[in-house]
């Protein structure tokens, strides 16, 4: 089955930009969804990225896949307070819509 | 985008006592549901797929007598937790799937459900 890697803590500064590492085993991944989870919440779908695809900006997002190392980036330009919460990467394989979680970073921004 | 609720949002319960949970679709409908279990600052696991009209699939090493399911509807599907114990306290959230662009579907997220049980 598909393993998920992500770095369990990230510490920014108000302003500054986030960059949330990941990264998955199964090569058949073709959808590749971000996750945000806000404290005592479900989960709220941030954006996604096809495995043909490169990038990916939305706003203030940006998803960068390398597929050949198959590592996914998220990165959050001028973040903000509220974006503090736990960012979940999820990988689909096997065009499948059913997403694979890692244990998922905590973003904590600093005023 | 898509709405996926689910009640209650958190229980309290005596050990040996029965829960359930509903997972409901607001605004689209849903033949297939997905229930998972968030043990705290750990990822998601799959319990369970809940097919409407027809049995759930259940994933490996989950009781299917104690976490039986329910899909009454294209918009519900329930969740009992049987006998709780206090192991079984956690967080419980249910999915569905629906249409994000052409080919594509995407998991939509219930808020959640706290259970305790004492």
């Amino acid at each position: 089955g598909e393993d998920v890697e992500q770095s369990l803590f990230l510490s920014v500064r108000e302003g500054d930009s986030s960059v949330i590492n990941c990264t998955y085993t199964d090569s058949s991944s073709t959808y590749l969804y971000w996750y945000k989870q806000e404290p005592g919440a479900g989960l709220q779908l941030l954006t996604y990225i096809f495995s043909n695809m490169d990038m990916k900006q939305d706003q203030r997002l940006t998803v960068l896949l390398n597929k050949k190392d198959k590592h996914l980036s998220l990165r959050i330009a001028d973040t903000q307070t509220g974006d503090s919460a736990i960012y979940f990467c999820a990988p689909a394989s096997g065009g499948s819509y059913i997403p694979t979680f890692g244990r998922g970073t905590s973003l904590i921004v600093h005023p | 985008g898509a709405v996926v609720s689910q009640h209650p949002s958190r229980v309290i319960c005596k050990s040996g006592t029965s829960v359930k949970i509903e997972c409901r679709s607001l605004d689209f409908q849903a033949t297939t549901m997905f229930w998972y279990r968030q043990f705290p600052k750990q990822s998601l696991m799959l319990m369970a797929t809940s097919n409407e009209g027809s049995k759930a699939t259940y994933e490996q090493g989950v009781e299917k007598d104690k976490f039986l399911i329910n899909h009454a509807s294209l918009t519900l599907s329930t969740l009992t937790v049987t006998s709780a114990h206090p192991e079984d306290s956690s967080f419980y959230i249910c999915s569905a799937p629906h249409r994000l662009a052409a080919n594509t579907d995407t998991q939509y997220f219930g808020p959640g459900t706290r259970l305790t049980v004492l």
